[in-house]
């Protein structure tokens, strides 16, 4: 099954917009990662927050980790068309060499 | 520097036949992961090796195998092909499987009819 799930499945969003998209998941982890894949083909690694960690910045990308709530929050700001994508959480499960992926948000940026 | 690659692209079986699926990764990199990704969900864990040795493997059937090669290649082999099979595999590769960050290949596309 599933380690995560994200949340919402689906998102639409008009370009320069902000997107938010949530990660919860069921067991201790190390880290937590989020990743982009594009029209189902290979995933692209976009940013990594470990368990110690609270929030997480690259570029336009944010994301926050609540250990105690077993969540993570992805937050792109100033979206754009080439966003489009599905988006992803991974986290470890504790494992550290086995990556447990969620269920995706589709997320659309429209002109 | 050429990222993963995986082999072949696009494959059509008929249930009952084996598959063997190929990847390559990154250069240095000594750790690959396998995943299925059924349409509509996320990549599911498969098997992850490691200088040749299996270091992890999901909830999958013994009709799942895989292996490593001297030059850190692998193979994932399916035998006896269900319609429930059909998915995009991956591979990821790593420096080593503690590391955090895996690197995704395409993937191969399996339709089993």
């Amino acid at each position: 099954s599933q380690q995560g799930e994200e949340d919402p499945q689906a998102l639409s969003i008009q370009e320069g917009e902000n997107a938010t998209m949530n990660c919860s998941y069921k067991t201790s982890i190390n880290n937590l990662q989020w990743y982009r894949q594009n029209s189902g083909r290979g995933l692209v690694h976009l940013i990594l927050i470990r368990s110690n960690e609270r929030e997480k910045h690259s570029g336009r990308l944010r994301v926050t980790l609540d250990t105690s709530k077993k969540s993570s929050s992805l937050l792109i700001t100033a979206s754009r068309a080439a966003d489009t994508a599905s988006y992803f959480c991974a986290t470890d499960a504790g494992t550290g060499n086995q990556f447990y992926f969620g269920t995706g948000t589709s997320l659309t940026v429209i002109p | 520097d050429a990222g993963v690659t995986q082999s072949p692209t696009h494959l059509i079986k008929t249930r009952g036949q084996h598959v063997t699926l190929r990847c390559s990764p990154i250069s240095g990199h000594k750790s690959v992961s396998w995943y299925q990704q059924v349409l509509g969900q996320g990549p599911q864990f498969i098997f992850q090796y490691y200088e040749k040795e299996e270091r992890g493997r999901g909830n999958f059937p013994d009709r799942f195998s895989a292996r490593q090669f001297p030059n850190y290649s692998s193979e994932l082999n399916v035998n006896a092909l269900l319609l429930g099979d059909s998915a995009l595999y991956l591979c990821a590769s790593s420096l080593e499987p503690g590391q955090e960050t895996q690197y995704f290949g395409p993937g191969t596309r399996l339709l089993v009819l």
